[in-house]
């Protein structure tokens, strides 16, 4: 298995919905990341996993949080979101000493 | 501080043409240089990177770049355009720890 999956590839929301994102790789990728991409911009760090834990928060609001439950599992649970946190999410992860990130395809979210 | 310029924020050729794709970056020290390509409503895929070595670097669907520490720049290049590469396409420096420095993205055009 050579790819990062992620779940589900479309998600609508209303503000008061509580919704999660899953991201998966079997690669033995031992570094985690979430991304936001809004249209026509490149993708903005949110979260960094190393090893499991929580290593970088990109100063992101509470609305969003992360979850590593092992290593080859991301979630990003969502709950009270705003129109304006719809974006495409983006899940990366890298192979253990390398810097060099594998992207998924995206969940685009769409909050109402 | 990093930082990435990628010059251009669209570029159309000529099927059969010649691709250039422009990226400078900032950094106090040599950074690990990637080009991502991003086609419509799907993920970051990696074209190519460098990390050390030779500053001649081969990638993906026949694209190359070059490493110009003089220049500090990155340019992406294919010698002959095929319609199926347009697409927007992204460089990206880190000088380690998880963060990715994303440029502001090339969309390239490809004309039959």
């Amino acid at each position: 298995d050579t790819e990062v999956t992620q779940t589900p590839k479309h998600l609508v929301m209303g503000m008061t919905n509580k919704k999660s994102l899953k991201c998966e790789q079997h690669m033995g990728h031992r570094a985690m990341y979430w991304y936001k991409q809004k249209a026509k911009k490149p993708p903005e760090l949110m979260f960094v996993y190393s090893y499991e834990k929580l290593s970088i928060n990109e100063s992101v609001p509470s609305r969003f949080s992360p979850e590593c439950p092992n290593s080859s599992l991301l979630n990003l649970h969502l709950h009270a979101l705003q129109p304006e946190d719809s974006a495409l999410y983006l899940c990366a992860s890298s192979p253990p000493g390398s810097e060099t990130q594998y992207f998924g395809p995206g969940t685009r979210l769409l909050v109402l | 501080a990093q930082s990435v310029t990628q010059l251009g924020s669209h570029v159309s050729v000529s099927e059969g043409a010649l691709v250039l794709l422009r990226c400078n970056y900032s950094s106090s020290v040599p950074p690990y240089l990637f080009w991502y390509v991003q086609y419509p409503n799907q993920g970051l895929q990696l074209l190519l990177k460098y990390t050390t070595g030779a500053t001649l670097v081969k990638g993906i669907n026949g694209f190359e770049a070059e490493f110009k520490k003089s220049e500090t720049s990155f340019h992406l290049t294919k010698p002959s355009a095929h319609m199926s590469d347009a697409a927007e396409y992204f460089c990206a420096v880190t000088l380690g720890g998880g963060k990715l420095i994303f440029g502001q993205g090339t969309e390239l055009s490809v004309k039959p």
